[in-house]
């Protein structure tokens, strides 16, 4: 069964200190990976989209990285700011389910000031 | 704001009823996808649709339909409706449904089965 994976379920950060989110996978074939942040009760916004060529892509703050071998992937946020509260998904993309998506459970991110 | 529009933002009813969400797509996009977040299964795809066609489904229940308009905006009715139903539906758009882009997600309607 495909599974996505994240560490840790949450997370609390002083502001300005950098964080980085973990994300394990066992969906195969893969297709991509994306980071999508969730304030509480919106919409995800979509971070990064990552094919399985690409080992790093950032989106201003935020840089994700991703190991294909070892299908792992990691989201690192660098000088937080109190705005970066939110939940942090990642998702993966199995080419074998056309466009289904298999969603990680989360990390919930507080940043403190 | 992401250009999705949902609608109704807020909807409690009872078990066994029936509701019809609606979404409207970015303007310029063709593929409307449904995605149900409850608190204990975090968010779960349901079914994508692409120019009014199903392109690929998820963990829908049977109780559960979609379709898509010529108008493009899409509907998803659940039925005979149970407590375990209550959760956050939402739609996402993208513009031609392929599995690298980038989906846009509306803010979501919130079902409350009582």
């Amino acid at each position: 069964k495909n599974q996505v994976e994240q560490s840790p379920q949450s997370l609390i950060i002083l502001e300005g200190k950098n964080c980085t989110l973990q994300c394990n996978y066992t969906v195969s074939p893969f297709s991509n990976l994306r980071w999508y942040k969730q304030d509480t009760g919106r919409g995800p916004v979509s971070l990064t989209i990552m094919t399985f060529s690409e080992n790093t892509k950032s989106n201003g703050r935020y840089t994700a990285t991703l190991d294909a071998d070892t299908k792992q992937s990691s989201l690192h946020i660098t000088a937080s700011q109190l705005s970066d509260s939110a939940s942090y998904i990642c998702v993966v993309s199995d080419t074998a389910a056309g466009n289904k998506l298999t969603f990680g459970g989360g990390t919930r991110v507080l940043v403190k000031p | 704001d992401s250009g999705v529009t949902q609608t109704p933002k807020h909807l409690i009813t009872a078990t066994g009823q029936r509701v019809t969400l609606r979404c409207s797509p970015r303007s310029g996009d063709l593929s409307v996808y449904w995605y149900q977040q409850s608190l204990d299964q975090g968010l779960q795809f349901l079914i994508q649709y692409y120019n009014g066609e199903e392109r690929a489904k998820g963990n829908i229940l049977e109780r559960f339909s979609a379709q898509q308009f010529p108008d493009l905006h899409s509907e998803l009715n659940l039925s005979s409706l149970e407590l375990g139903d209550s959760a956050l539906y939402f739609c996402a758009s993208s513009v031609t449904g392929l599995v690298q882009e980038t989906q846009y997600f509306g803010p979501g309607t919130r079902l409350l089965v009582l």
